[in-house]
C-alpha cells in the first residue's frame, strides 16, 4: 500500500530564509507526486506536480526515486508562504490522492 | 465555476444526532471524493465515486458512515448516530476524467459535543 511521510508537523524559519519540508513516500509503482498547500481559512489548492517540474511562487521540489523523496524547497521563504502543505501521492484507477499529515510552515519576519 | 461547494461550513451538533454534509462538485467533473482532515491523522480519504457510483468505500471508518451520490452535481455524506471522535474536517474534492488536479471544497468543519 502507499504510505506518504511528512516528518515535520510544524516549520517556522525567518523571512528570507531558505526553507525545506520533507516528504517520504513508499510506492510499489511508478509515483505522481503533488504538493497542496491550505492558506489560513482558505480551500487546498494544488501548489505543483513532480511531472510538470515547475516552480510555483518560488517553490521548487525535485522528485527523487533513490532516495523515495518529493523534498519542497524555496531559496528565500515569505511571510504569506505561511500556511499548511501537505504532500500527496496519486495512485489507483482515479488517481486518489494519498496524503501526508501535513507540515505547518511559519514564516517569522 | 464558482469551485467545489460545500454545506454548511460548520456544524455543531450533539452525540447521537445525525450529522448530513453535502458538496456539490465543479460541472463536468466525473470523479467525487471525501476526506477528512484530523489533527491526528492529517487527510484521510473516505469513499470515491466515478459518474455518481461508488467505487472504494475502504477508507469508510463505521457502518455509522454513509455516502450518495444521486446525481452529478450532489452527493451527501451522512454520519448516524455522530459520536465525539467524528469532529473533523470533512472535505470534498472533485477531478475531471481522472485528470490529476483535485479541486477541494472549503470543508465542513464538524464538532461533535
Amino acid at each position: 500500500a502507499q504510505r506518504v511521510t511528512q516528518p515535520e508537523k510544524l516549520l517556522s524559519v525567518f523571512k528570507g530564509a531558505p526553507v525545506e519540508l520533507k516528504c517520504n513516500y513508499s510506492y510499489s509503482g511508478s509515483p505522481e507526486l503533488f504538493w497542496y498547500v491550505q492558506y489560513s481559512r482558505q480551500r487546498l489548492q494544488l501548489l505543483l506536480r513532480h511531472i510538470s517540474r515547475e516552480s510555483i511562487k518560488g517553490f521548487t521540489a525535485d522528485l527523487n526515486k533513490g532516495e523515495t523523496s518529493f523534498h519542497l524547497k524555496k531559496p528565500f521563504a515569505q511571510e504569506e508562504d505561511s500556511a499548511m502543505y501537505y504532500c500527496a501521492l496519486s495512485s489507483g484507477s482515479a488517481r486518489q490522492l494519498t496524503f501526508g499529515s501535513g507540515t505547518q510552515l511559519t514564516v517569522l519576519p | 465555476d464558482a469551485g467545489v461547494i460545500q454545506s454548511p461550513r460548520h456544524e455543531v451538533t450533539e452525540m447521537g444526532q445525525e450529522v448530513t454534509l453535502r458538496c456539490k462538485p465543479i460541472s463536468g467533473h466525473d470523479y467525487l471524493f471525501w476526506y477528512r482532515q484530523t489533527m491526528m491523522r492529517g487527510l484521510e480519504l473516505l469513499i470515491y465515486f466515478n459518474n455518481n457510483v461508488p467505487i472504494d468505500d475502504s477508507g469508510m471508518p463505521e457502518d455509522r458512515f454513509s455516502a450518495k451520490m444521486p446525481n452529478a452535481s450532489f452527493s451527501t455524506l451522512k454520519i448516524q448516530p455522530s459520536e465525539p471522535r467524528d469532529s473533523a474536517v470533512y472535505f470534498c474534492a472533485s477531478t475531471r476524467d481522472r485528470a490529476t488536479e483535485a479541486f477541494f471544497g472549503q470543508g465542513t468543519r464538524l464538532t461533535v459535543v
